[in-house]
């Protein structure tokens, strides 16, 4: 079975410019979230989507939006860009929200901002 | 901020017993705690996680103290795909898909 896939892999931005990130759920998971992960730290949760609504965020800027989508799949979006939102950027899914502690990540989206 | 306590790095002899501590001293009755790992350039991997209770199953052990304030991971056989960045990690469990995760224990398997 397909785990979570991500795209695009590695990407290289600059300053000012916008991205989006992609996520598709293990099949059959309606939970999608989203982490940053800096070089040499933990990840940081950044956003959840439970059946197209979110249900919790992270200690983000509003720069950093998401949607989640009838298919489950999910968009991170970030814009105006900075040289700190360099990061790997994981995506993770589970079937539900309660008992969600269980998360299955991602290989991550691997972004450079110049 | 993360409620756990990890030492930065371990080692651990291929074939031997790997034994990594945690302190969660401000856990509530309600915590649970999780343990993930995460293997170079890949995204966590769920081990196993408890609420009181030694759990085990294919990956790993989890040895909780009676007063719950610390737990061990124990990997009984290392091997040398065990090397990651193992996070222990408290929650309750309708948090959802939040995790806060630590700094971690670095993990190094060797021969």
């Amino acid at each position: 079975d397909a785990g979570v896939t991500q795209s695009p892999t590695h990407l290289i931005k600059t300053r000012g410019q916008h991205v989006t990130l992609r996520c598709s759920p293990i099949s059959g998971h309606k939970s999608v979230s989203w982490y940053q992960q800096v070089l040499g730290q933990g990840p940081q949760f950044i956003f959840q989507y439970y059946e197209k609504e979110e249900r919790g965020r992270g200690n983000f800027p509003d720069r950093f939006s998401a949607r989640q989508f009838p298919n489950y799949s999910s968009e991170l979006n970030v814009n105006a860009l900075l040289l700190g939102d360099s990061a790997l950027y994981l995506c993770a899914s589970s079937l539900s929200t309660r008992r969600a502690g269980e998360l299955f990540f991602g290989e991550g989206s691997r972004l450079t901002v110049l | 901020d993360a409620k756990t306590t990890q030492p930065p790095s371990m080692d651990c002899a291929e074939g031997r017993a790997a034994n990594l501590p945690c302190n969660h001293s401000t856990i509530s009755g309600n915590e649970y705690v999780y343990w993930y790992r995460q293997i170079h350039s890949q995204g966590p991997q769920y081990i196993i996680h408890g609420l009181k209770n030694n759990e085990t199953n294919e990956m790993a052990s989890l040895i909780i103290t009676e007063d719950r304030k610390s737990s061990t991971l124990i990997l009984p056989h290392a091997t040398l795909r065990d090397t990651a960045v193992y996070y222990c990690i408290v929650r309750v469990d309708n948090q959802g898909g939040k995790l806060i995760f630590g700094q971690g224990t670095e993990l190094s398997v060797k021969p």
